[in-house]
């Protein structure tokens, strides 16, 4: 069955140091992958996704993510991290176009001051 | 005004009971979804519904049923609430950019709890 493994379910980084989020997915073909954010009690928004345009992905907020076939992976990246990242982030897949994503469990992305 | 509101928000009821969570989308998506979220599970899927006439179940559809009154309108039941189902409830409708790449709107969700 098509997966996808976030390795971490709590990350913490220190304001303006580099955000690295880990999502590593398990399908046989490339699949939609999309990375969504959800902050304090609200539900889930789109930061970004891989339609297979370009493998590196650019969102909102200043979130990136490289599509990389050969590790499958499509791990989320930000340069420098403000206090209004904190949230939790999910990695999600489409495969192969089947109309229903496969979460993640989920990163929880505490910003220390 | 929010394009996908669920309502209740909150919502407290006892083992047994039947309950009915709504969902309203002024988006103009055919698409809608139910999924649930419970700690450390991430989402999982209970129902989704790409129109009014075509309803399917999803990875967790027991003890669940659901309505699509309208194609702005996608209900979730639960026939007879039982302690396992305490969790948050997420509405999604999509758009059709292309098989497999849709975006998913959420609504703000409903928080369950079932004593």
């Amino acid at each position: 069955a098509q997966s996808v493994t976030q390795l971490g379910s709590h990350v913490s980084v220190s304001e303006g140091a580099l955000v690295l989020l880990r999502c590593n997915y398990s399908s046989s073909v490339p699949p939609y992958l999309f990375w969504y954010v959800q902050y304090p009690n609200q539900g889930l928004q789109l930061l970004l996704k891989y339609t297979s345009a370009a493998t590196l992905v650019k969102g909102i907020n200043g979130f990136e993510a490289e599509f990389k076939k050969s590790e499958t992976s499509f791990h989320l990246t930000k340069p420098s991290a403000h206090m209004s990242d904190a949230a939790e982030y999910f990695c999600a897949v489409n495969p192969s176009g089947t109309y229903k994503y496969i979460f993640g469990t989920g990163t929880r992305l505490k910003v220390l001051a | 005004d929010a394009d996908v509101t669920q309502t209740p928000r909150n919502r407290i009821t006892k083992t047994g009971k039947r309950i009915m969570l709504e969902c309203s989308q002024t988006k103009g998506h055919d698409r809608m979804y139910w999924y649930r979220q419970d700690p450390g599970l991430g989402l999982r899927l209970i129902y989704y519904s790409f129109d009014v006439k075509d309803i399917n179940k999803g990875e967790i559809s027991d003890g669940y049923s659901v309505s699509r009154q309208a194609q702005a309108k996608f209900s979730l039941s639960l026939e007879s609430a039982i302690p396992n189902q305490t969790a948050l409830y997420f509405c999604a409708t999509s758009d059709e950019a292309g098989r497999g790449q849709e975006t998913q709107y959420f609504g703000p969700g409903t928080r369950l709890l079932v004593l």
